[in-house]
C-alpha cells in the first residue's frame, strides 16, 4: 500500500489531454513537501519530467505540466503523443516516515 | 551532462554478501545527496535511503533500515549499496540517483542506468 495513491492506468487518443492524480495526506503533500514526477519506459531508468510541483527540466516538452492543491498533485499531458506511453510515478517526502515516498505508478496508454 | 555510472549485473546465492557501486562526478559528490531506489520485477519504485558524501551522513527508509548499508569512498567519488546476507526477495534493479539542490526535500534529477541483482539458489 503506497503512501501516495495513483490510478493504475489512464489512456487517451493522440492529441488528447490526460491527467494523473497523486493523492497523499497531511504528512506529505499536505505538509507542503514538493512533488516530483518521473517517466519510465520499460527497461530503462526513470527520468524526471516535473520537479518541485510545477517545474519542467530543460528538454522536457511543454505539454507536460504539474499542479498541486491541498493533499493532492496532478501531472497533465496535453496533446498526447505515442512517445508519451510510459509509466509515471509521483514522489514526495513524508514527515511521519522521515523518508521519501513514491506512488505505485500509472501506466499511460496512447490509444 | 552529469552521469552516474553503476556497476554491472550480479547473480548471487542466498546468504551471500554483495556491494554494488555508483560512480559520480566530483561536483555531484561534493554538493549533492546520493540516493538509492529499488525496483522489484514488474513493480514500482521504492526509495531506500541516501548519503551525503561530504560527511557520510546517511538517512534510511524505515523499510530498509538495518537491511542494507549505504556508504561512500571519497577517494574515488563512488557511492555503494551493500548487503551482508542476501535473500531471494532482494532480487531487483537498484538505481542510484542524485538528489537535486533545487530546494529542501528535492527530487532525483539524475539517475544511474541501474544494476540488476538476482539472488537465486
Amino acid at each position: 500500500q503506497s503512501v501516495l495513491t495513483q490510478p493504475p492506468s489512464v489512456s487517451g487518443a493522440p492529441g488528447q489531454r490526460v491527467t494523473i492524480s497523486c493523492t497523499g495526506s497531511s504528512s506529505n503533500i499536505g505538509a507542503e513537501y514538493a512533488v516530483h514526477w518521473y517517466q519510465q519506459f520499460s527497461g530503462t531508468a526513470p527520468k524526471v519530467v516535473i520537479y518541485d510541483d510545477t517545474n519542467r527540466p530543460s528538454g522536457v516538452p511543454d505539454r507536460f505540466s504539474g499542479s498541486r492543491s491541498g493533499t493532492s498533485a496532478s501531472l497533465a499531458i496535453t496533446g498526447l503523443q505515442a512517445e508519451d506511453e510510459a509509466e509515471y510515478y509521483c514522489q514526495s517526502y513524508d514527515t511521519r516516515l522521515s523518508a521519501y515516498v513514491f506512488g505505485a505508478g500509472t501506466k499511460v496508454t496512447v490509444l | 551532462e552529469e552521469q552516474l555510472e553503476q556497476s554491472g549485473a550480479e547473480v548471487k546465492k542466498p546468504a551471500e554478501s554483495l556491494k554494488i557501486s555508483c560512480k559520480v562526478s566530483r561536483n555531484t559528490f561534493t554538493n549533492h545527496w546520493i540516493g538509492w531506489v529499488r525496483q522489484m520485477p514488474g513493480k514500482g519504485l521504492e526509495w531506500m535511503g541516501m548519503i551525503y558524501p561530504g560527511d557520510s551522513a546517511t538517512k534510511y527508509s524505515p523499510s530498509f533500515q538495518g537491511q542494507v548499508t549505504i556508504s561512500v569512498d571519497k577517494s574515488i567519488t563512488t557511492a555503494y549499496l551493500q548487503w551482508s546476507s542476501l535473500k531471494a526477495s532482494d532480487t531487483a534493479i537498484y538505481y542510484c540517483a542524485r538528489h537535486s539542490n533545487s530546494r529542501p526535500f528535492s527530487g532525483l534529477d539524475v539517475w544511474g542506468q541501474g544494476t540488476m541483482v538476482t539472488v537465486s539458489s
